[in-house]
């Protein structure tokens, strides 16, 4: 069955210090992989995404993202945490052909950053 | 400026009742999308729609109903028979096409509570 897991509920970084969120995933087709992030109450916005060529992604705010498909997983990163980066962070998979571009989503990472 | 329009923020109805949320986009996207978010359960799809006059039913369509009659607009009605409809919900819109994935882009979210 296709899935997504964040291993991660909750995270909590001091402002300033690296920042890792995992995200590994169960597809049998090629992935095309996402992550969101979700300030409370808002909708959620696309922070990067792989469709194919370079392994290493960058988006905005300054993250960036790695897939690995021998591990199953594309983990979001930043190296230098902002207050105003506390929020949820959602990574998310679809298919890339014939399934009407659904996306499977995972639970969730909430991150809360300490002054 | 495009977007995802969402009303209204929050809609209040007694248990019961029939309630419909509104979805617009001008982005001139063919496919939208609607979502459920509870806490610690991510997002599951309700509905989904690839090209006006056409929709499909995602993981948790049950109580739930659409329509697409025009390019821009995917309403969402909560009947009476859904059984737990409190929550947030979200819609979303991509490029589409019935063949390829492509990143969707989300609204601010409705939040319905029923009493």
């Amino acid at each position: 069955a296709q899935s997504v897991t964040q291993p991660d509920i909750h995270i909590t970084v001091s402002e300033g210090a690296s920042l890792e969120l995992r995200c590994n995933y169960s597809y049998g087709a090629t992935p095309y992989l996402f992550w969101y992030v979700q300030s409370p109450g808002q909708g959620l916005q696309l922070l990067l995404k792989y469709f194919s060529g370079d392994t290493l992604v960058q988006g905005i705010k300054g993250f960036e993202a790695e897939f690995k498909r021998s591990q199953s997983s594309f983990n979001l990163r930043k190296p230098s945490v902002h207050w105003s980066d506390a929020a949820e962070y959602f990574c998310a998979v679809g298919a890339k052909y014939n399934q009407g571009g659904k996306l499977i989503f995972g639970q969730g990472t909430e991150l809360s950053v300490k002054p | 400026d495009g977007g995802i329009t969402q009303s209204p923020k929050y809609l209040f109805r007694k248990e019961g009742q029939n309630v419909t949320l509104s979805c617009e986009q001008n982005l001139n996207h063919d496919a939208m999308y609607w979502y459920r978010q509870d806490p610690g359960q991510g997002l599951r799809l309700i509905y989904y729609s690839q090209i006006v006059n056409d929709f499909q039913k995602g993981d948790i369509a049950e109580g739930y109903s659409v329509s697409r009659e025009k390019k821009e607009s995917f309403p969402l009605t909560v009947t009476s028979a859904q059984k737990n409809p409190t929550a947030f919900y979200l819609c979303a819109s991509s490029i589409g096409g019935t063949l390829k994935t492509y990143e969707q882009y989300f609204g601010p979210g409705t939040r319905l509570t029923v009493t």
